[in-house]
This record gives C-alpha cells, structure tokens and sequence, in this order.
C-alpha cells in the first residue's frame, strides 16, 4: 500500500521568510496530492492540492510542485506571517483514486514576528 | 462544500465499554471514511465505509474492535468497542465531495480512564 514520509518535522521560520515542506510516496499509481492546514483543536483544511498531470500550482502565497518521476511533492508558503503557524499534513491517494487518503507524518511550523 | 456533523463532539469514558460515533453529511456521498489521530501524530485511516457492503478495514483494524454502520449515503457511525486507554484518541470522519476534495467533521475527542 501507499506510504507517505514528511520532512522536517518541525519548521521554525521568521516572519516574512518563506517555508519549505517536502513529502515522498510509494505507490506511483497515486495522482491526488492534496495538503492540510491543521489549527490547534480543530478539523485538518485543505489548502492546496495538486494532480498527476501538473507539475506546479500556486494559489497566493502558497504553491505546491510535484515531481512524479521521482514520487516527491513540496508545499512552499513565501511571505509567511503568524497565522501560518500550524501542523501541515500532506497526503496521497491510495489506490489511484481521490476517496483514500494516506496522510503523511505532518510539520509543525511556527512563525515568529 | 460538504457540510459534516459529528457527534459528540468529545466524550469520556470508562475502560471496557463501547462508544458509537455518528457523521452526518448534508449531500448523498459515496464513500465514507473513518481517521483515527492521536495525540500529536498524524491521521490514520481505520476504513472506508460502504454503502450497502461491509466496511473496509486497512491493516491493523478490525471490524470486532471498530464495527461500521452506513445504512444510507449521507450517514455512517464508527463503535469503539472495548475500549482501553490506548484508544484514547481523536476519531474523524471524511467524505469525498465530488471527487475535488475530501472534508473532516470536526472530529470526536475519546478519553478512555
């Protein structure tokens, strides 16, 4: 089955720099690569997400690019501002499908003014 | 959007007893799921909930442990049955909303002393 590994763990970062996140995945029948903003107490949100068929998607300050030849895809926050601190998962499709998400590790990242 | 109704919202109780999760979604969905996230880990999918069939357990769940109800396409309950402090969890469910993105109920906190 799929698996999912997330580096770093935790991501320290002032205000203004940009944050890197980056996950790998087994299963190359995957083609769902979405990412999770998870708030303190509360429910994971999705964020961004990316498909097989595109290489990069930016959305505002945050984009995603995923590279299915080697099974890696990053989520990158430019500008980033206290309200971005949160634990951020990623996740894949299990089974090629968009329904079963095997989630990764997760970052926690904190911003400081 | 889909818009997911989990209850209780949290709950605690005694080793031993079971206690049984309802989610309630406001659009008829396929396919149901079931994470389980423990304290500061990521989320695990328990199974996947059927509509007309029996659940699908990933591996290392067991429907005598986690028994699954999905009796229509907008409701599913998840029983934690025999519970022991290890199961001392946070419980969600997900559904997939048309295929574009998959949305949590806002969880279930589970005590077990």
């Amino acid at each position: 089955g799929e698996n999912v590994e997330q580096h770093p763990s935790t991501l320290s970062v002032q205000e203004g720099d940009s944050a890197v996140i980056k996950c790998t995945y087994s299963d190359s029948a995957s083609n769902y690569f979405p990412w999770y903003k998870q708030e303190l107490g509360k429910r994971p949100q999705l964020i961004i997400d990316i498909r097989s068929n595109v290489g990069e998607k930016k959305d505002q300050r945050i984009a995603v690019t995923l590279n299915k030849t080697a099974k890696h895809f990053s989520l990158h926050i430019t500008e980033t501002q206290p309200e971005d601190s949160a634990v951020y998962f990623c996740a894949a499709s299990g089974e090629g499908n968009t329904d079963k998400l095997i989630f990764g590790t997760g970052t926690r990242l904190q911003v400081f003014p | 959007s889909a818009v997911i109704s989990q209850k209780p919202s949290r709950d605690i109780c005694q080793r031993g007893t079971s206690l049984t999760i309802q989610c309630q979604v406001d659009s008829q969905v396929t396919m149901m799921f079931w994470y389980r996230q423990q304290p500061g880990q990521s989320l695990t999918l328990i199974a996947t909930a059927n509509q007309g069939s029996e659940a699908t357990y990933e591996s290392g769940f067991v429907i005598d442990k986690f028994p699954i109800s999905r009796p229509n396409l907008t409701f599913s309950t998840l029983t934690v049955s025999n519970m022991s402090p290890e199961d001392s969890s946070i419980y969600l469910c997900s559904v997939d909303y048309l295929g574009t993105e998959a949305f949590f109920g806002q969880g279930t906190r589970l005590t077990v002393v």
